[in-house]
């Protein structure tokens, strides 16, 4: 079935350096990819997206990229914030044969102050 | 405030029981999704309804249950309940597939 990886499970980077979290996706009719950010205790989030027709987007300190051929995407965080400490989700949708948003199993990002 | 309701917030009930969870979609919002979020886990889909029809389903036990009703609100019921069942489970809408998804706050239930 559809499959969702994500890596790094737990990581931990001091303030101000950057974070990179990567998914990589099995269902090639995946054509949307939106990054979902759960502070603890509250309900995920959208934080960015992006669909199967781009390569990159970004918005202020958060991009993500997408290699359709390897079925690969990556958020990256710059100038990372005590705030940005939270699990954050990649996700992989199609809009075809069945309409399902399958999640990776998370990121625990801890940002040391 | 994303705009979604679930009802409600906390259950707690014993093994072999039934309860209903209901979610409200965002106004608008088509589609309904559920998703089970056990301690410290990842979010396992469950089963969408997109206008009153069941559009994917995923790793849904056969004692759920889900619909989605003319108003476009859902209910989730899980019967013959187990401890094992005990988790998170959050509604989440969105305008169409292939759109962002709006989460409710969820309904935390325990199985005792």
């Amino acid at each position: 079935g559809e499959n969702v990886e994500q890596h790094p499970s737990t990581l931990s980077v001091q303030e101000g350096d950057s974070a990179v979290i990567k998914c990589t996706y099995s269902d090639s009719a995946s054509n949307y990819f939106p990054w979902y950010k759960q502070e603890l205790g509250k309900r995920p989030q959208l934080i960015i997206d992006i669909r199967s027709n781009v390569g990159e987007k970004k918005d202020q300190r958060i991009a993500v990229t997408l290699n359709k051929t390897a079925k690969h995407f990556s958020l990256h965080i710059t100038e990372t914030q005590p705030e940005d400490s939270a699990v954050y989700f990649c996700a992989a949708s199609r809009n075809t044969g069945g309409f399902k948003t399958i999640f990776g199993a998370g990121t625990r990002l801890f940002v040391k102050a | 405030d994303s705009g979604v309701t679930q009802t409600p917030k906390h259950l707690i009930t014993a093994t072999g029981q039934r309860v209903t969870l209901r979610c409200s979609p965002r106004s608008g919002d088509l589609s309904v999704y559920w998703y089970q979020q056990s301690l410290d886990q990842g979010l396992q889909f469950l089963i969408q309804y997109y206008n009153g029809e069941e559009r994917a389903k995923g790793n849904i036990l056969e004692r759920f249950s889900a619909q989605q009703f003319p108003d476009l609100h859902s209910e989730l019921n899980l019967s013959s309940l187990e401890l094992g069942d005990s988790a998170l489970y959050f509604c989440a809408s969105s305008v169409e597939a292939n759109s962002p998804l709006h989460f409710g706050n969820g309904t935390r239930l325990t199985v005792t």
